[in-house]
């Protein structure tokens, strides 16, 4: 079975520092996908990047970059330059890519709060 | 635009009732997910489907009923039987293969009086 754990329930950080959300994970298979979305107070989870187990680079979106350490199991979020914007749950999440249904396990979330 | 739709945002239940949330993607995606979130919590799986008039239990499926008669539209219904109804519920689509992320709707606020 996957865990997806995620340590911090919340974090504060100063507007334009750099922050990483922490995530580790567990499974068995070989093959698996790792995301991470940001849910505003709205309540919609957006998309913010994907890293495959089998990519040899960390992934990079924009202010936002993949700490990824396969053989640690983690698969930490760094946020750069941190903006208001940014205050929201974050929340890691895996997919197993040879489980026929390849729904999402997710984690219990990070409330990220960015101070001015 | 291309998305999800999930209505309604808010929505009001006596016990006992069953009440149906719906969720439409105009993706052209072959999955469709259903998730319950608690207060601090992560998302929990309710129901999936692959393929339109199938459809998988996911690991909190109990009280609850799906459908899938059209690509277009998984709706979920809350059963009286289920216990703690009152949560957010979110739908979420993906093209069903490859690498690639889910898509998710608005989300809908469902409390019980």
């Amino acid at each position: 079975a996957q865990k997806i754990t995620q340590t911090q329930p919340g974090m504060f950080v100063q507007e334009k520092e750099a922050v990483t959300l922490d995530c580790t994970y567990d499974t068995s298979d070989p093959s698996y996908g790792l995301f991470w979305y940001k849910q505003p107070s709205s309540g919609e989870m957006i998309f913010l990047i994907y890293q495959g187990s089998y990519d040899q680079q960390n992934a990079t979106e924009g202010r936002y970059s993949l700490n990824f350490q396969k053989a640690r199991k983690s698969a930490n979020l760094v946020i750069s330059a941190s903006q208001l914007g940014d205050s929201a749950m974050y929340f890691c999440a895996m997919r197993d890519d040879w489980s026929s249904a390849r729904q999402l396990t997710f984690g219990s979330g990070t409330q990220l709060t960015v101070l001015p | 635009d291309g998305g999800i739709t999930q209505s309604p945002k808010y929505l009001f239940r006596k016990e006992g009732q069953n009440v149906t949330l719906s969720c439409e993607q105009n993706l052209n995606h072959d999955a469709m997910y259903w998730y319950r979130q608690d207060p601090g919590q992560g998302l929990r799986l309710i129901y999936y489907s692959q393929i339109v008039n199938d459809f998988q239990k996911g690991d909190i499926a109990e009280g609850y009923s799906v459908s899938r008669e059209k690509k277009e539209s998984f709706p979920l219904t809350v059963t009286s039987a289920q216990k703690n109804p009152t949560a957010f519920y979110l739908c979420a689509s993906s093209i069903g293969q490859g690498n690639t992320e889910a898509f998710f709707g608005q989300g809908t606020r469902l409390t019980v009086v």
